[in-house]
């Protein structure tokens, strides 16, 4: 069945400081793929999105590019703020829309 | 702001006791979706309602079960509570259509604590 695999937590990290949170999923067919963000205490909000191979999916200096090659979408950011500590959940969805699969989700700190 | 709003957002039920949930979707939805997130874990499909039928379910047992009116809103109803029912329920909404994965937007949750 269909899957994701993200990186464990948490990511500490300086401010400035250069991001990756890595994602692998399985899957069968040719899947959207996104990032969720959780703030403590929130529910999940929608970071970024890519619905093809090569599609690169970007919003608030975040960027995933779709590989299907690797079958990842990792999470990159060149420089965390404070306001980025947050949990980043990796998610799948087939063609059609049917349930969202989500990865366990990456807590990540950035320190001052 | 995703336009989902979710009610209560916080309550506590006994073991053995039912509770419901429930969920206005964004405006043009016409899809809902129900999950949910034990802490320190992902989201967990529970089951999807398009045009007032369930549209698909989780891996949940049968004592979770579902409602979508016609404005679209949502009810999720749990019998014969569990401990480890304690979790964030989260209700999300979508617009089904023929393409690709459809983006779900989701709402703030109801925290459901199980003593």
């Amino acid at each position: 069945g269909n899957s994701v695999t993200q990186m464990e937590g948490p990511v500490t990290l300086s401010e400035e400081a250069f991001l990756t949170i890595n994602c692998t999923y399985t899957a069968t067919g040719y899947p959207s793929l996104f990032w969720y963000v959780q703030y403590p205490g929130e529910g999940l909000q929608l970071l970024l999105k890519a619905t093809k191979a090569d599609d690169k999916g970007s919003n608030k200096g975040f960027e995933a590019t779709y590989r299907k090659e690797t079958t990842s979408f990792h999470l990159e950011k060149g420089s965390v703020q404070v306001s980025d500590s947050a949990v980043y959940f990796c998610a799948l969805s087939n063609t059609g829309g049917f349930k969202t699969i989500f990865g366990a989700g990456t807590r990540l700190f950035v320190k001052a | 702001e995703t336009g989902v709003t979710q009610s209560p957002t916080h309550l506590i039920k006994t073991r053995g006791q039912q509770v419901t949930l429930r969920c206005s979707s964004q405006s043009g939805h016409n899809t809902v979706s129900w999950y949910q997130q034990a802490l320190g874990q992902g989201p967990q499909f529970i089951f999807q309602y398009y045009r007032e039928e369930e549209n698909g379910r989780g891996n949940f047992p049968p004592r979770f079960s579902g409602l979508q009116f016609p404005n679209y809103s949502s009810e999720l109803n749990v019998n014969a509570l569990e401990l480890d029912d304690s979790a964030l329920y989260l209700c999300a909404s979508s617009l089904k259509d023929s393409g690709k994965g459809n983006t779900i937007y989701f709402g703030e949750g109801s925290w459901l604590t199980v003593v």
